[in-house]
């Protein structure tokens, strides 16, 4: 089935540092791949996506690339900084061709970041 | 428009009592979704509809859930006889079509 695994937290970083969330997923075909940020006290909030493999997602400083050749869609930031500490989401919609749903998101478990000043 | 809305934000009820729970969402969206997400996961996936037409539900919706959307605009979600296992984050999010997902804040349950 459909799953996707993202490393475990908590990550603690210090402003300024380079920051990579790795996450793996398993799906049939080209799945949609989605992060999603979760600052404290708030709703989910799209932060990048890619719909293809070899797709870049952007968004805030933030990148990741669709790597169909290793399942994998990692955040990646250059330069942290402490507004940033939140949790992250990997998530995936599955590829309607194979059978995927269209309603459903699959995501990891999170991972927590925090920055410090 | 202000995205998606969710009411109330937090809700402790008795075991054994109904609640319900009510999702807004974006105006233009015709796809709506019910999550629920217990602590230290991510929100795994209930319910949606397209309009008001409810096309999927997960195995995790027993039969004590159930969700509506009578007009195809705001949708209810109501759990009946609350079990403490019911204690979650429920959240909603909608979409047009099968595009990206927004969400709303969620409504924090905790059943005592």
């Amino acid at each position: 089935g459909n799953s996707v695994t993202q490393m475990e937290g908590p990550v603690t970083l210090s402003e300024e540092a380079f920051l990579t969330i790795n996450c793996t997923y398993t799906a049939t075909g080209y799945p949609s791949l989605f992060w999603y940020v979760q600052y404290p006290g708030e709703g989910l909030q799209l932060l990048l996506k890619a719909t293809k493999a070899d797709d870049k997602g952007s968004n805030k400083g933030f990148e990741a690339t669709y790597r169909k050749e290793t399942t994998s869609f990692h955040l990646e930031k250059g330069s942290v900084q402490v507004s940033d500490s939140a949790v992250y989401f990997c998530a995936l919609s599955p590829d309607m061709n194979y059978g995927g749903s269209q309603g459903n998101l699959i995501f990891g478990k999170g991972t927590k970041l925090s920055v410090k000043p | 428009d202000t995205g998606v809305s969710q009411d109330p934000r937090h809700k402790i009820t008795k075991r054994g009592q109904n609640v319900t729970f009510r999702c807004d969402p974006i105006s233009e969206h015709n796809r709506l979704y019910w999550y629920r997400q217990t602590l230290g996961q991510g929100p795994e996936f209930l319910t949606y509809f397209q309009n008001e037409a409810q096309l999927e539900k997960s195995r995790l919706l027993s039969d004590r859930f159930s969700a509506e959307r009578p007009k195809g605009s705001f949708s209810t979600l109501e759990i009946q006889r609350t079990e403490q296992g019911d204690s979650a984050m429920y959240l909603c999010a909608s979409s047009f079509d099968g595009d990206t997902q927004y969400f709303g804040p969620g409504t924090r349950l905790t059943v005592l």
